[in-house]
C-alpha cells in the first residue's frame, strides 16, 4: 500500500544552519506531496506542497521537489531560526481511485538553538 | 477568516469512562475529518465526513468510538468506554471539499489531548 517514510529525529540544530529533512514515498499513481509542520501547542499547519513531477514547492524559506525518478520530496532550508522549531510531516494524498485521504510519515521534530 | 475549533483542549479521565470532542470547521468547508495522533506518530485518520455523511470510517474502532456531523456543520467524536491505548491528541480538520484530482487543503484544528489514567 501506499506509504510515507522520512528521517528520524530529533534533529538539532544552530541557527543559520542549513537543514534537510528526507521523505520518500511509495504510492500507485501520480500522489500529491505535501510538508505539514507543528508548532508547540499549535495545529498542523500546511507548509507547502507539490501536485505533480518536477514541481517545487515552497513557503518560509523552506523548498522541496517532487522527484518522481528518487520517489523523494526532501524538505530544505538554508539558514534556520529558533522560530523553525517544530515538528515537521511529510504526507502524500493519491488522486486514484476512491481512496483519497491523506497518507503520513511519522513525523521529524526539529529544535533550533542560538 | 476563523479556524477550525475545537474543545476541550485537554482532557482526563479514567479507564471505561467515555469523554466527548467537539470540533466547528471552517465555514462553508463541506469536508470534516477526525484524526488521532499518538505521541510520536504521524496522525491517523479516524473519520472522514463530506457535508453529513460518512465518507470513510474504515480506521475507526466502531465498538467504541462513534462521530456524527447532523447538519453538515460541526461534529461530535466520542469514546466509550476508554482504553489507556486512547491517550493520544484528537485532530479535527476541515476542507473546502474533496473533488478528485483537485487539491483541497485541510485546515487543522488545536487538536485535544486525551489522558486516560
Amino acid at each position: 500500500g501506499d506509504s510515507v517514510t522520512q528521517m528520524e529525529g530529533p534533529v538539532t540544530l544552530s541557527e543559520e544552519a542549513f537543514l534537510t529533512i528526507n521523505c520518500t514515498y511509495t504510492a500507485t499513481g501520480y500522489p500529491s506531496l505535501f510538508w505539514y509542520v507543528q508548532y508547540p501547542g499549535e495545529g498542523l499547519q500546511l507548509l507547502l506542497k507539490a501536485t505533480k513531477a518536477d514541481d517545487k514547492g515552497s513557503n518560509k524559506g523552506f523548498e522541496a521537489t517532487y522527484r518522481k525518478e528518487t520517489t523523494s520530496f526532501h524538505l530544505e532550508k538554508g539558514s534556520v531560526q529558533v522560530s523553525d522549531s517544530a515538528v515537521y510531516f511529510c504526507a502524500l494524498k493519491t488522486n486514484a481511485g476512491n481512496n483519497r485521504k491523506l497518507i503520513w510519515g511519522l513525523g521529524t521534530s526539529l529544535a533550533v538553538n542560538p | 477568516e476563523a479556524g477550525v475549533a475545537q474543545s476541550p483542549r485537554y482532557k482526563i479521565i479514567e479507564k471505561r469512562q467515555s469523554v466527548a470532542f467537539w470540533c466547528n470547521p471552517i465555514s462553508g468547508h463541506a469536508t470534516l475529518y477526525w484524526y488521532q495522533q499518538i505521541l510520536g506518530q504521524g496522525p491517523k485518520l479516524l473519520i472522514q465526513f463530506q457535508n453529513n455523511g460518512v465518507v470513510d470510517d474504515s480506521q475507526l474502532p466502531k465498538d467504541r468510538f462513534s462521530a456524527e456531523r447532523l447538519k453538515g456543520v460541526d461534529s461530535t467524536l466520542k469514546i466509550q468506554p476508554a482504553k489507556l491505548e486512547d491517550s493520544a491528541v484528537y485532530l479535527c480538520a476541515s476542507s473546502l471539499t474533496d473533488r478528485p484530482r483537485a487539491y483541497n487543503e485541510q485546515f487543522f484544528g488545536p487538536g485535544t489531548r486525551l489522558t486516560v489514567l
